[in-house]
Formats: structure tokens, sequence, C-alpha cells
């Protein structure tokens, strides 16, 4: 299957600070990303989906000021995090799709820990 | 978003029996479905895929069966391995292109 690469794997920042998240497709070009967040033994909640070029769309009840998804380029998505709090510590997801309807590929995951 | 949930949350099976793992999806607009398999600290990783013209499909040592009355999906695996260890989930995707999961399964295969 197609690669999907989230850089960093893990982060640990201080709370208050801003930290970014960065999901590339490697092999193709990714009209669709959508952004998951996981916690300790529960399934992955989507957050936002983000179409190249365009704004992304929300699901209910994330904070779109608070998770700032960036879709510049059809191989690039970028959630930042701002003004992190400890609640916010959680496993963060990408994954890509290059068609509609079609299969995601998911990256590695990144692990943010607020302290 | 939609609701997407599993009856059982964890399973135990031995190695080399066959495992059954099941889902309820409740947006009858759905028409793409995904199992995927998650280890511990790791994304997902995809196992098969059905679409709702379709009521079963087979991978290797993997069977997909969809019920689109009852909006049910179950995921069987044939010859269960320690390997196959790991949470399973159910994902469905609206005619919007997203994708919502599943609770999860925990399968545990006993040597």
């Amino acid at each position: 299957g197609a690669v999907v690469s989230q850089h960093p794997s893990w982060v640990i920042c201080k709370s208050g600070t801003s930290v970014k998240i960065e999901c590339r497709s490697l092999d193709f070009q990714a009209t669709t990303m959508f952004w998951y967040r996981q916690f300790p033994k529960q399934s992955l909640m989507l957050m936002a989906t983000s179409n190249e070029g365009s704004k992304a769309t929300y699901e209910q009840g994330v904070e779109k000021d608070k998770f700032l998804i960036n879709h510049a380029s059809l191989t690039l998505s970028t959630l930042t995090v701002t003004s992190a709090h400890p609640e916010d510590s959680s496993f963060y997801i990408c994954s890509a799709s290059g068609t509609p309807n079609a299969e995601a590929f998911f990256g590695q995951g990144t692990r943010l820990t607020v302290v | 978003g939609e609701s997407v949930g599993l009856h059982l949350p964890t399973l135990s099976v031995q190695e080399g029996d066959n495992s059954i793992i099941n889902c309820a999806y409740s947006n009858s607009a759905s028409d793409y479905f995904i199992w995927y398999k998650q280890e511990s600290g790791k994304g997902p990783q995809f196992i098969i895929d059905i679409r709702s013209n379709m009521d079963k499909r087979q991978g290797q040592r993997v069977t997909v069966l969809l019920n689109k009355t009852v909006k049910h999906l179950s995921l069987q695996i044939a010859a269960t391995q320690p390997g196959d260890s790991a949470v399973y989930f159910c994902a469905e995707n609206n005619n919007f292109n997203k994708f919502y999961f599943g609770s999860g399964t925990k399968l545990n295969v006993k040597p």
C-alpha cells in the first residue's frame, strides 16, 4: 500500500506552547487528509477532514482555533495544537486518501505529551 | 458523526482457531467499510475492505461479511496466529468521504 509518514513520532511540550505535527504522503497525491485523536484504550476519533487548497472541515466539538490544520500541497498536511494543555495529551494520527471513498492510508501516529 | 460500535470489547481465542469480530454501524448511507488492525503504539493497518454492493469479500485468511439489512459487519480470521493479536476496528465511510471508527475489539491469541 501507499506510504504516509508522520513527524514527529513522539513529542513532549510544556503547557501553553504550540506543537506542529506533519503528515506526508510519500508516494501518492493525497487529495484528502484526515486527522484523528486516540486516547488510551479508546477508538480513533475523527477531528477534521482537509482537502488540498481549502479550509478544513472540523467535526462537532473540535475547536478549529485550537487545532489548526493546513493542507497546502497534495503531499503535506499539518496539525498545530495551539496553547497545549495536559488534557491535549493524546495519540494523533493522520490518514490520506488519493481517491474519494477509497482506502485511506494511515501514518504511524504522533504521541503528544503536554507537561 | 456516525455511531459505529462493536458487540465485544475483547476476544480470546486459541491459536489455530477461527476468530470472528463483529461490528454494528448506524448510518444506512455508508457505502464503504474497512477493517483495520492496530498494534500498540502504531497507526492502523488496512486489513480488508468491502463496498455496499457486496455481501462478502475474501482475502488471505480473512473474510469480511456485510449485512446491510441489519447494518452489521464481521471480520473472520481463519487459523488465528499469535501475530494476529491486536485491536481491530471497523470503519465506515459515508458519501462525504469521511471515515468513522468503531470502538474496537482486542483480540488475544493464546498459544
